[in-house]
């Protein structure tokens, strides 16, 4: 039961434009949404997160956009960095103590 | 501040063998999560643990277990180890009150490969 889908494996992205990040969800029984960068040799960091009640929340660089009548989630990163190449999850929280549902990643890379 | 350390960071079991794994939260942080992240695949909750007991659980069979000291550092033991095991196993911790945030902090990871 894959609750939360990115279904793309991967996203090319050139120096100083916009990477879109692609999440749908199939459960509508959850408190929050979160996007997580994992770089290799190092655990998953946490980037953004955002609550069901929501429909954007922004932090510097990165926004995330929850658009719940199609149950998709998306993180915009602009302007994108070669720093920010790195595997993306999204996840999702809800009301049990912490266990994240977690998609299958997305592997971006930035091009300089 | 230490983050969140893993031990050891890569080993090689052969099936049938066990397995234990340790993982110190960060400091402050008295919740215990468990992940199992097979090749490609994003990380799978395994359970949790808080004051010592197992609060919450995944998919995974009996042969998972685990264990949290008073100290809040933690332990993922996996018997009867299958070819299926092999995966990055992350540790992530948290502070009891802000867990529905959703903002774990993770380890490096145990690579286990079972031959």
């Amino acid at each position: 039961d894959q609750q939360v889908k990115q279904n793309s494996p991967s996203l090319s992205v050139q120096e100083g434009r916009i990477s879109i990040l692609n999440c749908d969800y199939t459960n509508s029984m959850f408190d929050y949404f979160l996007w997580y960068k994992k770089y290799p040799a190092e655990g998953p960091t946490f980037l953004i997160s955002i609550s069901s009640i929501k429909d954007k929340n922004e932090d510097g660089r990165f926004t995330v956009f929850l658009n719940k009548s199609a149950k998709h989630l998306s993180l915009h990163i602009v302007p994108s960095q070669p720093g920010d190449s790195a595997v993306y999850f999204c996840a999702k929280g809800g009301t049990s103590y912490g266990k994240l549902t977690f998609g299958q990643g997305t592997i971006l890379t930035v091009h300089p | 501040d230490a983050g969140v350390t893993q031990s050891p960071t890569h080993l090689i079991k052969t099936r049938g063998q066990q397995v234990t794994l340790r993982c110190s939260p960060k400091s402050g942080h008295d919740t215990v999560s468990w992940y199992q992240q097979a090749l490609g695949q994003g990380p799978q909750f395994i359970f949790q643990y808080y004051e010592e007991e197992e609060r919450q659980r995944g998919n995974f069979p009996d042969r998972f277990s685990g264990h949290q000291f008073p100290n809040y550092s933690s332990e993922l033991n996996v018997n009867a180890l299958l070819l299926g095991d092999s995966a990055l196993y992350l540790c992530a911790s948290s502070r009891q009150g802000i867990v529905r945030t959703g903002e774990l902090f993770f380890g490096e990871g145990s690579r286990l490969t079972v031959l």
